[in-house]
This record gives structure tokens, C-alpha cells and sequence, in this order.
């Protein structure tokens, strides 16, 4: 099974201020990597599949880079409904593991 | 307009098997490429990923658990099902249903709302 590992598990940010967000595979997945955000109470919402390609409705600001075993989501300019926990996944081989969470919390 | 819709019991006792149903609107479950996961939230916890069923009806399940799932659809009904054995206090969780993106990618891009499920005697 790959592991997938996210740091850090906690990023302190303030509003209008980059927060970039790594995830690590414990093996190859290629370019298939997806990101998501899921506030308290929700369901999580796709922001990124195939390591960089934006979901349908999802800002600009919201960027994502890696291929292989190395991935990051960048959030550029973060505004206040950005404070959220951030998961990234992947599927390989039939099967699909998320990582631990990203929290980003108000600095 | 793609919907999934999660329904089962609260509570279920230690032991007991939980079956629960997706329902799933504004597409059907015979279309090419129409696959759909089971996906669990422990409170406070991550994500994890459970079981899928594709359009094909071949069945992928995570490693750990794959000994108590067993995923099924009726295409008439539009609803998927996930059964789990032998439930215990760690299984509680937000059960969600997902569907997978109808291309090669393996992202999940529509998310029922989530059903509550507590094992407790």
C-alpha cells in the first residue's frame, strides 16, 4: 500500500499571505495526485487532480506542482474561507490512500 | 446535476454488520467509466479510503480492511452498497460515498454528505 505523508501538520498563516503545503508518496504515483479541502462539518471538496490541473470552480490561487513522489499545493494569497484542512490523495494500482491533513489555521 | 446520497443506521451494536446505501442522482451507474468509493472519517481523524466499485462492476478494496467489506450496486435502483462485518467502537466514523472522476484520473470530484455512523453497545 503507499503511504502518503503531508507536512506540516499544522501552518500558521495570515490572511493575503502564501501557505505552501507539501505531500510525500511513499513510492511513484506518477501525476496521479489530487488535493482537497474540507471545512468543519463538510464534505471534502476536489481542488486539484492530476497534480496541477485545477477543479471546475476552484480559484487561481489555489496551485499545485509534482509529479512522481514529491507534490505541493501552493495557496497564493490566502483569504479567510482558505482556513481549512487539506488532504492529498492518490490512486495507483486500483487503489486510493490519502495522507494525514494539513491543517491551516489563522496566524 | 450529479448528487450521491448516503443513507444507513446511527448506531450499531459491536459484532453486528452495518450495510449501508448510496443513492445516486443524475447519472447512471451502467455509464462507462461511472465508478463509485466508500470513503470513512474517524471524528478528528483523516481520511480513509474504503472500497470501490466500477462501471465494470469489478470491486477494488483497501488491504487492511478488505477481510470485513464487501461493495455492490443495483444499476435498476441507482445505489451502491457497502457492507461491513464484525463492527467495532474504532469504526465509528462519517461514512461518505464518492464518485470518481469519468476520465483516467483517479480524483474523487463529487462527495455525498457524509452519514454518521457510532458502534457502541
Amino acid at each position: 500500500e503507499i503511504v502518503m505523508t503531508q507536512s506540516p501538520a499544522t501552518v500558521s498563516v495570515s490572511p493575503g499571505e502564501r501557505a505552501t503545503l507539501s505531500c510525500r508518496a511513499s513510492q511513484s504515483v506518477s501525476d496521479n495526485l489530487a488535493w482537497y479541502q474540507q471545512k468543519p462539518g463538510q464534505a471534502p471538496r476536489l481542488l486539484i487532480y492530476a497534480a496541477s490541473t485545477r477543479a471546475t470552480g476552484i480559484p487561481a490561487r489555489f496551485s499545485g506542482s509534482g509529479s512522481g513522489t514529491e507534490f505541493t499545493l501552493t495557496i497564493s494569497s490566502l483569504q479567510s474561507e482558505d482556513f481549512a484542512v487539506y488532504y492529498c490523495q492518490q490512486f495507483n494500482d486500483w487503489a486510493w490512500t490519502f495522507g494525514q491533513g494539513t491543517k491551516v489555521e489563522i496566524k | 446535476q450529479v448528487t450521491l446520497k448516503e443513507s444507513g443506521p446511527v448506531l450499531v451494536k459491536p459484532t453486528e454488520t452495518l450495510t449501508l446505501t448510496c443513492t445516486v442522482s443524475g447519472v447512471s451507474l451502467s455509464n462507462a467509466r461511472m465508478g463509485v468509493s466508500w470513503i470513512r472519517q474517524p471524528p478528528g481523524k483523516a481520511l480513509e479510503w474504503l472500497a470501490h466499485i466500477f462501471s465494470t462492476d469489478e470491486k477494488s478494496y483497501s488491504t487492511s480492511l478488505r477481510n470485513r467489506l464487501t461493495i455492490s450496486k443495483d444499476t435498476s435502483k441507482s445505489q451502491v452498497v457497502l457492507t461491513m462485518t464484525n463492527m467495532d467502537p474504532v469504526d465509528t466514523a462519517t461514512y461518505y460515498c464518492a464518485r470518481k472522476q469519468p476520465t483516467y484520473w483517479g480524483a474523487f470530484d463529487i462527495w455525498g454528505q457524509g452519514t454518521m455512523v457510532i458502534v457502541s453497545s
